[in-house]
């Protein structure tokens, strides 16, 4: 079975600043990797997704950066703002038995200050 | 332009009671899935269906049932509930498999008392 473990729980920043949240992942059978944004009340809607052809994707202020070989990605916010405060969610589909099954990670609550 | 349409939005049960979540969607997807989110543990995913036609168990199925009526709709069952089945339980829908976009429903917050 797929594990996603997702870092850190909770993060603070300031806003103007830089939020980085980081993921690990065992096994997928595609190279595929979302980020998942949460507003509370709601549910996620797909925030920017990483097919790694590449090492790393760039829309606006939001960056994936892939590492293949230590199976590990990271979302990384520049300029955070207080309107990206959300739950962020990480996830990697299955392989194997699990084929067609999407993981998520536990979530990262973000908390821009203005 | 409804996307994935879940009711009810709230629900209060009783234990031992059933009840079925009803999901559906107007993208003419081929996959749909339903995920519980729990404070603290992410989303799970309960069960999902690749296909009209198919069901497959995910990670954490037990206390739970679905059918796929048709390619729109995809329902969960519970048959007798149980106080740790209270979450919040999402239903989302993807045009091919796990490794296209999920669009997910507003959610359907569940206590079982």
């Amino acid at each position: 079975q797929q594990q996603v473990k997702q870092s850190p729980q909770s993060l603070i920043v300031q806003k103007g600043g830089i939020s980085i949240i980081n993921c690990a992942y065992e096994n997928t059978a595609f190279d595929y990797f979302p980020w998942y944004q949460q507003f509370p009340g709601k549910g996620p809607a797909l925030l920017i997704a990483i097919r790694p052809d590449v090492s790393e994707k760039k829309e606006g202020r939001f960056t994936i950066s892939f590492n293949k070989s230590a199976k590990q990605f990271s979302l990384h916010i520049m300029d955070s703002q207080p309107g990206d405060s959300a739950t962020y969610f990480c996830a990697a589909p299955g392989g194997g038995s699990t084929l067609g099954r999407l993981y998520f990670g536990r979530g990262t609550q973000l908390t821009v200050w203005p | 332009n409804a996307g994935v349409t879940q009711t009810p939005k709230f629900q209060v049960l009783k234990t031992g009671q059933s009840m079925t979540l009803q999901c559906a969607q107007d993208m003419n997807h081929n996959s749909m899935y339903w995920y519980r989110q729990d404070p603290g543990m992410g989303l799970r995913l309960i069960y999902y269906s690749a296909s009209e036609g198919t069901t497959d168990k995910g990670e954490v199925p037990n206390g739970y049932n679905v059918s796929r009526l048709n390619k729109r709709e995809f329902s969960l069952r519970l048959e007798s509930a149980a106080p740790s089945q209270t979450s919040v339980y999402f239903c989302a829908s993807s045009r091919g498999g796990s490794n296209e976009k999920l669009f997910f429903g507003s959610g359907t917050q569940l206590s079982v008392l």
